[in-house]
């Protein structure tokens, strides 16, 4: 099976730069996403395509991909921005949704 | 605005089983996949279940192919998921998800989720 993995967690001070990444084979090969979820809330898509943000996300979100690693980045981390993060991929060959195991981001 | 509203969760014995359905509105409904995913509570995302829009293919992860079933009625802007053989670790928090191409060929992402709705299974 195809698995995306994850730091499981992530700080950083209110301003700096947060970088998340997700691990997989070729994944520079598929299009990766990604989802942060606060507590106690579903999911929202912050990126999308590896680089594409939604209209309603700020444009401090980016994300790259390529190799084997996609990789989210916020600069200016505000306290607001303290969620988890997943990463999400279509594997064609197994035809499946993966998703990784989540990045917790603190925001000190 | 998009809404997935889910309901049919509770609380169900190990082997038993359940129908969660999910209402649909706001779009467009039989030009979208649709997806169902899962959380176990404070633990991380695992995928479930994909539906394409016309409800011709339908894909399942490993952990429960062969006891789930997705399906959708278009006429009635609803989503369903039949579970049955349920184990514990089935036990967990199933969101309804729209997608945001009707089929695999867009490469499945979702961009708008239901609030979820809490299955338990146990004795």
């Amino acid at each position: 099976s195809y698995d995306l993995r994850q730091p499981p967690s992530l700080s950083v001070s209110p301003g700096q730069t947060a970088t998340f990444t997700c691990s997989g084979d070729k994944l520079g090969q598929k299009f990766a996403c990604w989802y942060q979820q606060k507590p106690g809330q579903s999911p929202v898509l912050v990126m999308y395509q590896d680089s594409k943000r939604p209209s309603e996300i700020p444009e401090r979100f980016s994300g790259s991909n390529s190799g084997n690693t996609a990789t989210l980045t916020i600069s200016g981390t505000q306290p607001a921005d303290e969620a988890d993060y997943f990463c999400q991929a279509w594997d064609s060959t197994t035809a499946k949704v993966v998703f990784g195991g989540g990045t917790k981001l603190t925001v000190l | 605005e998009v809404q997935l509203v889910e309901s049919g969760g509770g609380v169900v014995r190990p082997g038993g089983s359940l129908r969660l359905s999910c209402a649909a509105s706001g779009f467009t409904f039989e030009k979208y996949g649709l997806h169902w995913v899962r959380q176990v509570p404070g633990k991380g995302l695992e995928w479930v279940s994909f539906v394409s829009g016309d409800g011709s293919e339908t894909f399942y992860g490993d952990a429960v192919k062969g006891r789930f079933t997705i399906s959708r009625d278009n006429a009635k802007n609803s989503l369903y998921l039949q579970m049955i053989s349920l184990r514990s670790e089935d036990t967990a928090f199933y969101f309804c998800a729209k997608d945001h191409y009707l089929d695999t060929s867009g490469y499945p992402y979702v961009d708008s989720w239901g609030q979820g709705a809490l299955v338990t299974v146990s004795s």
